[in-house]
């Protein structure tokens, strides 16, 4: 099973500034990569798909980059809604979900 | 508008059973499959099970494989989840998702629901 894992596990970041998060895959899933937005109390919500595709409704100012093994998810300019835990998940292989361990995006 | 609202959860003791529902609107719902997904309190995703759209396939995580019986109702836009044989570890929020697929093959997940929690304790 591939082994998805995520750096940092915390990110502290002031407001307006940018966030950069990192995943990476233990082999590759190609550009079978999804990123998911996780607010507390509240579910996961999609933001990017095919590694880089935002999903529906998501701002520009999330994007997503790389294929492999290394992924990237960029704030470019942080929100205040924005502080939350990010989770890359990987689709190339079985079984149907597998999640990183997530990078929490805290206020600096 | 997708929605997807769980139900069923609480408190059961160890070796207990409990019966997930998701009641599923503004889609196809037979069109889709759904998979189930839990978070244990303070820890991160875990895929348990997933069903296709005719529900025909049924797939499990190998921690609830005989434990775990996933199922649909597409008359009644419901997915399901039995659980039985509880454990402690068993504790968790519990969602349902939705997949832009009609078969179980690995792909990300478009629409969650809220979650329902579920504590096994004695």
């Amino acid at each position: 099973e591939i082994v998805m894992t995520q750096s940092p596990a915390t990110l502290s970041v002031s407001p307006g500034e940018r966030a950069t998060l990192s995943c990476r895959a233990s082999q590759s899933v190609s550009s079978n990569l999804a990123w998911y937005q996780q607010k507390p109390g509240q579910a996961p919500r999609l933001l990017i798909y095919g590694a880089s595709t935002r999903a529906t409704g998501i701002p520009a100012r999330f994007s997503g980059s790389g294929s492999g093994t290394e992924f990237t998810l960029t704030i470019s300019s942080l929100q205040s809604e924005d502080f939350a835990v990010y989770y890359c998940q990987q689709y190339n292989n079985w079984p149907p979900g597998v999640f990183g361990p997530g990078t929490k995006v805290d206020i600096k | 508008e997708v929605q997807l609202v769980e139900s069923g959860g609480g408190l059961v003791q160890p070796g207990g059973s409990l019966r997930l529902s998701c009641a599923a609107s503004g889609f196809t719902f037979s069109s889709y499959a759904m998979s189930w997904v839990r978070q244990a309190p303070g820890k991160g995703l875990e895929w348990v099970s997933a069903i296709s759209g005719s529900g025909g396939s049924t797939y499990y995580a190998d921690s609830v494989k005989g434990r775990f019986t996933i199922s649909r109702d597409n008359s009644k836009n419901t997915l399901y989840l039995q659980m039985n044989s509880l454990r402690a570890e068993d504790t968790a929020v519990y969602y349902c998702a939705k997949v832009l697929l009609t078969t179980v093959v690995p792909y990300y997940f478009d629409y969650w629901g809220q979650g329902t929690l579920v504590t096994v304790s004695s």
